[in-house]
């Protein structure tokens, strides 16, 4: 059963287009989720991470919206740029949990 | 601090044949995960310790073993390989098992392939 659910599975975008990752879950203990971003043949690596007291976090051109009340978090990326051809994972864990929980991932292209 | 590390880069194993794939990490961190990851099958967690002497199953832990002697050290032992065990395979670890401000590092992946 995929505690976070991911969509979509890959998404093609032109240069300055603002490609837009969601992610589901049901289990209301999570309170921390990350999304982590892999370039090909690397392992995933953090990029931004949210709370659930917040609405979004913003880190340079990425942005994190999360709406609570619907159980949903998505990954905005501002001004995409070639460079930010990758895979994308979404995850959340619990406070007292002894993992994460990675979405699906979504392969990312952004022609130039 | 070279962070997680991965050995090998590549393996190609023969149907029946076993080895183990090593992940090192100098972070200090008491926790160690083994994940396999598949086209567009996202991240399956395999095991995962918790402490040096203590590991558990993940998701999708049949055909493997791990051991955990020391914090440094969280071997993946393929018994028997089969070419559904055919992936990329990354090990990882984190200061903490959940909770905020967390961070799982993850090593550069090991190629898996069988025939």
């Amino acid at each position: 059963q995929q505690q976070v659910k991911q969509s979509p599975q890959s998404l093609i975008v032109q240069k300055g287009g603002i490609p837009i990752i969601n992610c589901a879950y049901e289990n209301t203990a999570f309170d921390y989720f990350p999304w982590y971003q892999q370039f090909p043949g690397k392992g995933p690596a953090l990029l931004i991470a949210i709370r659930p007291d917040v609405s979004e976090k913003k880190e340079g051109r990425f942005t994190i919206s999360f709406n609570k009340s619907a159980k949903q978090f998505s990954l905005h990326i501002m001004d995409s740029q070639p460079g930010d051809s990758a895979t994308y994972f979404c995850a959340a864990s619990r406070p007292t949990g002894n993992q994460f929980y990675f979405g699906t991932g979504t392969s990312l292209t952004v022609i130039p | 601090n070279a962070g997680v590390t991965q050995t090998p880069k590549f393996r190609i194993l023969k149907i029946g044949q076993s080895m183990t794939l090593q992940c090192t990490q100098d972070m200090n961190h008491n926790y160690m995960y083994w994940y396999r990851q598949d086209p567009g099958m996202g991240l399956k967690l395999i095991y995962y310790s918790v402490g040096a002497g203590i590991t558990d199953k993940g998701e999708v832990p049949n055909g493997y073993n791990v051991s955990r002697s020391t914090t440094e050290d969280f071997p993946l032992r393929l018994e028997l390989a089969a070419p559904s065990q055919t992936s990329v395979y990354f090990c990882a670890s984190s200061p903490r098992g959940g909770g905020s401000y967390n961070e799982q590092f993850f090593g550069p992946g090991t190629r898996l392939t069988v025939l």
